[in-house]
């Protein structure tokens, strides 16, 4: 079991660049969310899904979009990057959201 | 939604010593509350959970009690080491469907040899 495996650790981005963070699990998990982890700020949630083909918005959706086409995984697009993205992400999945998360080793994005 | 708190946000302790940490929730039907540890630099893991048909629940070390009428539930560290200090969130979550797993902002806990 690789558990969630994210990609890539690092990225440094201009402004108004796209690219994808991806995400997968090999647990089986229905359950994956997306977080943001600022300092003073704890863990924000992004975008999140119950499901394959079932995501929802979560405290800071704007400027982020997700699908989800497979159990195992779950990008995150970044459409237009701006400096306000700049921070540590963070994939996690569960069997549902009332049982213990299993994070990714996170993705350091810089965007200048 | 849900709303946790977390309390202090800053903990130094004596190596040795025990440490506390207390959550408080605003969701009276949050039924799910765990613990996880984040070191530096690394990703956040779960150390210990427990659910709201249990007041206390213990691993090794750990601790986690938990009182409904007052909503709130802490994470008791006894005896602690240096590897013990680490960023630690709380968080609560009432289960299935979309309902969302909210997390505090986290406590950065100290231990001083």
């Amino acid at each position: 079991n690789a558990g969630v495996t994210q990609t890539p650790k690092f990225q440094v981005l201009k402004t108004g660049q796209s690219m994808t963070l991806q995400c997968a699990q090999d647990m089986n998990h229905e359950y994956m969310s997306w977080y943001r982890q600022d300092p003073g700020m704890g863990l924000r949630l992004i975008h999140y899904s119950v499901g394959a083909g079932i995501t929802d918005q979560g405290e800071v959706p704007n400027g982020y979009n997700v699908s989800r086409s497979t159990t195992e995984d779950f990008p995150l697009r970044l459409l237009s990057a701006a400096p306000s993205q700049t921070s540590v992400y963070f994939c996690a999945s569960s069997y549902s959201n009332d049982y213990g998360y299993t994070f990714g080793s996170g993705t350091r994005l810089t965007v200048v | 939604g849900e709303n946790v708190e977390q309390h202090p946000s800053t903990l130094s302790v004596q190596e040795g010593d025990s440490a506390v940490i207390k959550c408080t929730y605003s969701d009276s039907a949050s039924n799910y509350f765990p613990w996880y540890k984040q070191e530096l630099g690394k990703r956040p893991q779960l150390i210990i959970d427990i659910r709201s048909n249990v007041g206390e629940k213990k691993d090794q070390r750990i601790a986690v009690t938990l009182n409904k009428t007052a909503k709130h539930f802490s994470l008791h560290i006894t005896e602690t080491q240096p590897e013990d200090s680490a960023v630690y969130f709380c968080a609560a979550s009432r289960g299935g469907g979309n309902n969302r797993l909210a997390f505090g902002k986290g406590n950065q806990v100290v231990v001083i040899p």
